[in-house]
């Protein structure tokens, strides 16, 4: 069974700066993913950045980069250089070797000017 | 990456009747599955969308409610039948895609249904 907690309902940001997501997680698959996603109002669902189990350096794409702590079962996602633009819903979701999805139920992030 | 296309991209349903959503890759994929996000909720997986045979339901899913097709690789879709308020949702398929040392999941664009 896999479980994500996401503990931040909402969050605010000044532009400009950069701000945590946190995500904790648990789950029996010996290798499994992390994901993060970005949803904004339309509602699609952009992928953003992806962990493996087994990586030992953390996944950077961009201005996103995925703080991932095995010990601790966590996978925070860290945006550097906040844009208004990413203000939106995001979710944290494992995977394991079926390529199921479990999803936390989000953290809504809002970028002020 | 994958792009992925969904018809119809939202409808407004009468309560007993059944809409087919439609979802389409632009290459071969093994791995497709049916997402739902119930108003202000997470996604909730529904099915695997299996080609050649019939898909695999999570718990509280049902064939009956949720029939899925897979006629080949790049191609699903998923009917929600005999539909109730309850069922008003964003419907989402997605499709794995696999590397030696990575996999990425990617999702259409949603389906957004309203049922009356």
């Amino acid at each position: 069974a896999q479980k994500i907690t996401q503990t931040q309902p909402g969050m605010f940001v000044q532009e400009k700066e950069a701000v945590t997501l946190d995500c904790t997680y648990d789950t029996s698959d010996q290798s499994y993913g992390l994901f993060w996603y970005k949803q904004p109002s339309s509602g699609e669902m952009i992928f953003l950045i992806y962990q493996g189990s087994y990586d030992e350096q953390n996944a950077t794409e961009g201005r996103y980069s995925l703080n991932f702590q095995k010990a601790r079962k966590s996978a925070n996602l860290v945006i550097s250089a906040s844009q208004l633009g990413d203000s939106a819903m995001y979710f944290c979701a494992t995977g394991g070797s079926n390529y199921k999805l479990t999803f936390g139920k989000g953290t809504l992030l809002t970028v002020n000017p | 990456s994958a792009v992925i296309s969904q018809k119809p991209s939202r409808d407004i349903c009468q309560r007993g009747t059944s809409l087919t959503i439609q979802c389409q890759v632009d290459s071969q994929v093994t791995m497709m599955f049916w997402y739902r996000q119930q108003p202000g909720q997470s996604l909730t997986l529904i099915a695997t969308a299996n080609q050649g045979s019939e898909a695999t339901y999570e718990s509280g899913f049902v064939i009956d409610k949720f029939p899925i097709s897979r006629p080949n690789l790049t191609f699903s879709t998923l009917t929600v039948s005999n539909m109730s308020p309850e069922d008003s949702s964003i419907y989402l398929c997605s499709v794995a895609l696999t590397g030696t040392s990575s996999y990425e999941q990617y999702f259409g664009p949603g389906t957004r249904l309203t049922v009356t």
